[in-house]
């Protein structure tokens, strides 16, 4: 089975600083990956995902960027801001199946005004 | 996005007792849910995936006769929580997957935060 390994498990970032959290995956049949942000005791919500035939997507402050070689993926936050204080979670599976998704261990960002 | 309501958000109960805890698609139909647990400052922990009309799949380690899972509906899939003790106090979670116009995403229910007394 698919193992997602995230790092790092906490992140400290003054204001207007960037923020990179990555992950790797193991299975190559993998070709979606999703982020998501949960905030405490809240549901995590989609940020942004990306296919496996895609470099990289920019949403605003927010980007992610994969390496489908060396099977990992990144997600960039930039001009960070207090509310991006959260849980983010990083995620791997294959859509063609349906299979389920794999969550990495996640990564406390706090960013300090 | 898609829309997924989990009913109710916290529930305590005695010890001994069953918790019913719901899941349901609101815009989409979901024939595959997922049931997910989480510890404080720790990340989602698959139960079991639960497949409209058939039974559930349960992950290694995870009860079946415990965690009761039905998923009768498109868009409805339940999870029992039986005879719940101490140990199961947890935060609860169900997602679908919204797989309308061929689109993969997962989306989340609100949670249910179950203390077992």
């Amino acid at each position: 089975g698919e193992n997602v390994e995230q790092h790092p498990s906490t992140l400290s970032v003054q204001e207007g600083d960037s923020a990179v959290i990555k992950c790797t995956y193991s299975d190559s049949a993998s070709n979606y990956f999703p982020w998501y942000k949960q905030e405490l005791g809240k549901r995590p919500q989609l940020i942004i995902d990306i296919r496996s035939n895609v470099g990289e997507k920019k949403d605003q402050r927010i980007a992610v960027t994969l390496n489908k070689t060396a099977k990992h993926f990144s997600l960039h936050i930039t001009e960070t801001q207090p509310e991006d204080s959260a849980v983010y979670f990083c995620a791997a599976t294959s859509s063609n199946t349906g299979n389920q998704f794999y969550f990495g261990t996640g990564t406390s960002l706090t960013v300090i005004p | 996005g898609a829309v997924v309501s989990q009913h109710p958000s916290r529930v305590i109960c005695k010890s001994g007792t069953s918790v019913k805890i719901e899941c349901r698609s609101l815009d989409f139909q979901a024939t595959t849910m997922f049931w997910y647990r989480q510890f404080p400052k720790q990340s989602l922990m698959l139960m079991a995936t639960s497949n409209e009309g058939s039974k559930a799949t349960y992950e290694q380690g995870v009860e079946k006769d415990k965690f009761l899972i039905n998923h009768a509906s498109l868009t409805l899939s339940t999870l029992t929580v039986t005879s719940a003790h101490p140990e199961d106090s947890s935060f609860y979670i169900c997602s679908a997957r919204d797989l309308t116009g061929g689109g993969e995403k997962l989306f989340f229910g609100s949670g249910t935060q179950l203390s077992v007394l």
